[in-house]
């Protein structure tokens, strides 16, 4: 019931692509979903954000897409760069609780 | 100021040294967090801290002692260690008020390696 599940594990894209990263959870109490991006040696950092009163969020190149009856939400990433290559990390919290629980990560690497 | 950081950057101990991380926000949170990564894996919550109290303890073994000495900041006192205890930690922060902004701040992480 805590685990997000995230897929795939890793993702190739061609410069200009798009590349689709997708997360699904079981715990309906889960309202809020962080997508993390993470370079080597680095922290993780905060990229888009989303609530379950919204279907999409989109900050620049980065959206989020969520369907709350199917308990799935992904992370669209337009005109992928090579600079975006790193993993990314979805993860879910709810409403009085500290915890994240993260999903298990995504190498993306984007060939120029 | 929006940035977590944590010193050192780099650490290497032996099994039977005592040392200890450093974490510092100015971000007027009152949560902080304590996680673990090894590579290829997600981070691993240990401590959160909430208006300077322990408030989550995920069963970390006590070789690893937390303390807020004030709301700015976070340590990680290192006791004993095992080389399996070797990871990236990171530190993060948050607003920690009800019905406020629940993102949490990472700092760039200490790579610690126990020989």
């Amino acid at each position: 019931q805590q685990q997000v599940k995230q897929s795939p594990q890793s993702l190739i894209v061609q410069k200009g692509g798009i590349s689709i990263i997708n997360c699904a959870y079981e715990n309906t109490a889960f309202d809020y979903f962080p997508w993390y991006q993470q370079f080597p040696g680095k922290g993780p950092a905060l990229l888009i954000a989303i609530r379950p009163d919204v279907s999409e969020k989109k900050e620049g190149r980065f959206t989020i897409s969520f369907n709350k009856s199917a308990k799935q939400f992904s992370l669209h990433i337009m005109d992928s760069q090579p600079g975006d290559s790193a993993t990314y990390f979805c993860a879910a919290s709810r409403t009085g609780f500290q915890k994240l629980v993260f999903g298990t990560g995504t190498r993306l690497l984007v060939s120029p | 100021d929006t940035e977590v950081t944590q010193t050192p950057k780099h650490l290497v101990m032996g099994m039977t040294n005592k040392k200890s991380l450093k974490c510092e926000q100015h971000m007027g949170h009152r949560a902080m967090y304590w996680y673990k990564q090894k590579a290829k894996k997600p981070p691993e919550l240990m401590f959160v801290y909430s208006y300077e109290k322990l408030s989550i303890n995920e069963s970390v073994p006590s070789r690893f002692s937390p303390e807020c000495p004030n709301s700015s900041l976070l340590n990680l006192h290192l006791h004993a260690l095992q080389p399996e205890d070797s990871a990236l930690y990171l530190c993060a922060s948050s607003q920690d008020r009800s019905g406020g902004p629940r993102e949490q701040f990472f700092g760039p992480g200490t790579r610690l390696t126990v020989l």
